[in-house]
């Protein structure tokens, strides 16, 4: 079935350094979408992409659509303590739902 | 302002009982979800709703029931709780079907069975 795979499942930076998540998708998606959950809270939306080798920012956090739109990163530059959580990428099933990756869980050192 | 409601926030439970968890939203929104979400934090979609009818029923035990009422409400009841059956249950809604739409999520159940 419809799978989509992100690594790694944890990552622990110190505080300055960069992060990225990466997301793999076994088929071709119109679109993906991205999450962050904190610790204690839920899943909220960050961003969505929708057209092959798209690239969006949000200050320091940059999002990138492959060009066969069966991928996509999450890379975020001079993390700080307020980075921390689990980052989800998630992609349209076949029934109306999202597929969620497992997440990659960030923890930042200080 | 709470867009995606959930009640309680906390259940603790004993094995064996029933319980059942509440979910509300009021963003007008056709479709509702609900998610199990276990210690290593994948979300595992367990139903979905479209207008009050089912669209997903994942593999999940029978003694996981969903109801909605209407579209504005999707509740969980949960018969003969297990120990297995501990995580936190958020439950999710989208404005409908296509894929373009965002979800949000609502701040979670979460259920310890002793």
């Amino acid at each position: 079935g419809q799978q989509v795979m992100q690594i790694p499942q944890y990552q622990h930076v110190q505080e300055g350094e960069d992060f990225t998540t990466y997301c793999n998708s076994s088929t071709t998606l119109s679109n993906i979408q991205w999450y962050k959950q904190r610790p204690g809270g839920h899943p909220v939306f960050l961003i969505q992409l929708v057209k092959s080798g798209e690239v969006k920012k949000q200050k320091r956090l940059t999002f990138q659509f492959g060009e066969a739109k069966k991928n996509s990163s999450l890379h975020i530059t001079a993390t700080q303590t307020t980075d921390v959580g689990t980052y989800f990428c998630a992609g349209p099933g076949s029934q109306g739902n999202l597929i969620f990756g497992k997440g990659t869980k960030l923890s930042v050192k200080p | 302002d709470t867009a995606v409601s959930q009640t309680p926030k906390y259940l603790v439970t004993q094995m064996g009982n029933d319980k059942s968890i509440k979910c509300e939203q009021n963003l007008g929104h056709d479709t509702m979800y609900w998610y199990k979400q276990d210690s290593k934090k994948f979300l595992k979609i367990m139903f979905s709703y479209n207008n009050k009818e089912l669209i997903i029923n994942e593999t999940v035990p029978n003694r996981f029931s969903p109801k909605s009422p209407d579209k504005a409400h999707l509740n969980l009841h949960i018969n003969s709780l297990e120990l297995g059956d501990s995580a936190v249950y958020f439950c999710a809604s989208r404005p409908g079907l296509a894929d373009l739409y965002e979800q949000y999520f609502g701040p979670g159940t979460r259920l310890t069975v002793t």
